[in-house]
C-alpha cells in the first residue's frame, strides 16, 4: 500500500528553523516528483515547493523562496523541507504529496504535520 | 502566475441533489486541471485529473469538464459522504496554484 508519513512539526519562535520529513513507502520513491503543500488554520491549500524524482530540480512558491529548501534522499525514501527564518504566517499544516505521471496530479498525500510559529 | 478562481465559495444542497462547482483560470491551462476533495481534519484526496478523468476508485457520480480557462466539477445524486470542501488546482506550470475552495454543506 502506498503511504506517506510526515513528521517534524511543532512550535517554533519567529525567526527560527524547522525541518520536516516525509517518509514514503509502497512505491518506487525515486521515480516520482514530490511536493509540499500547506494549509493555514481554516484556510485553503497553498502549494509550497516541488522536487524532481532525481532531486536535480527544485521549485518554490514566491512566499517561501530563499527561506525554505526542499530535498530528498532516495536511498531512504524520504522527502525533506528545511524551513528557515520562519514567520507567523508560515503557521500551517504541511502536507507532502506524490505527483503522479498524469498531468502531475497529486495522487497520494500524507496526513500532514502542524507547524506553529509563535512567540 | 496563473490564478484559479472557484465559485461559489460555498453552497447548501440536499442528499440526492445535483451540484456544480466552477473553476476559472486566469489564462489557458489546456486540460491541466485537477479536482480534490477534503474533509475536516483530513488530507485532500484526488478526484479528477486532466480536467475530466476520474481517479481510480472515485464514484462515477463525480464528473469533470472543460478546457482552456473554464472548468466544472459536477456531483450527481449527492451522497452524505460528499459533504466536504472541493479544490481545483492547475499543474500547467510552476507555481501549481489552487483555487480558494468550495464548501458543500447540508441544507
Amino acid at each position: 500500500e502506498e503511504q506517506l508519513l510526515e513528521s517534524g512539526g511543532g512550535l517554533v519562535q519567529p525567526g527560527g528553523s524547522l525541518t520536516l520529513s516525509c517518509s514514503a513507502s509502497g512505491f518506487t520513491f525515486s521515480s516520482y516528483a514530490m511536493s509540499w503543500v500547506r494549509q493555514a488554520p481554516g484556510k485553503g491549500l497553498e502549494w509550497v515547493s516541488a522536487i524532481s524524482g532525481s532531486g536535480g530540480s527544485t521549485f518554490y512558491a514566491d512566499s517561501v523562496k530563499g527561506r525554505f529548501t526542499i530535498s530528498r534522499d532516495n536511498s531512504k525514501n524520504t522527502l525533506y523541507l528545511r524551513m528557515n527564518s520562519l514567520r507567523v504566517e508560515d503557521t500551517a499544516t504541511y502536507f507532502c504529496a506524490k505527483q503522479g505521471y498524469l498531468k502531475d496530479a497529486f495522487d497520494l498525500w500524507g496526513q500532514g504535520t502542524l507547524v506553529t510559529v509563535s512567540s | 502566475d496563473i490564478q484559479m478562481t472557484q465559485s461559489p465559495s460555498s453552497l447548501s444542497a440536499s442528499v440526492g441533489d445535483r451540484v456544480s462547482i466552477t473553476c476559472r483560470a486566469s489564462q489557458s491551462i489546456s486540460s491541466y486541471l485537477i479536482w480534490y476533495q477534503q474533509k475536516p481534519g483530513k488530507a485532500p484526496k484526488l478526484l479528477i485529473y486532466a480536467a475530466s478523468t476520474l481517479h481510480s476508485g472515485v464514484p462515477s457520480r463525480f464528473s469533470g469538464s472543460g478546457s482552456g480557462t473554464d472548468f466544472t466539477l459536477t456531483i450527481n445524486t449527492l451522497q452524505p459522504e460528499d459533504f466536504a470542501i472541493y479544490y481545483c488546482q492547475h499543474t500547467y506550470n510552476i507555481p501549481f496554484t489552487f483555487g480558494g475552495g468550495t464548501k458543500v454543506e447540508i441544507k
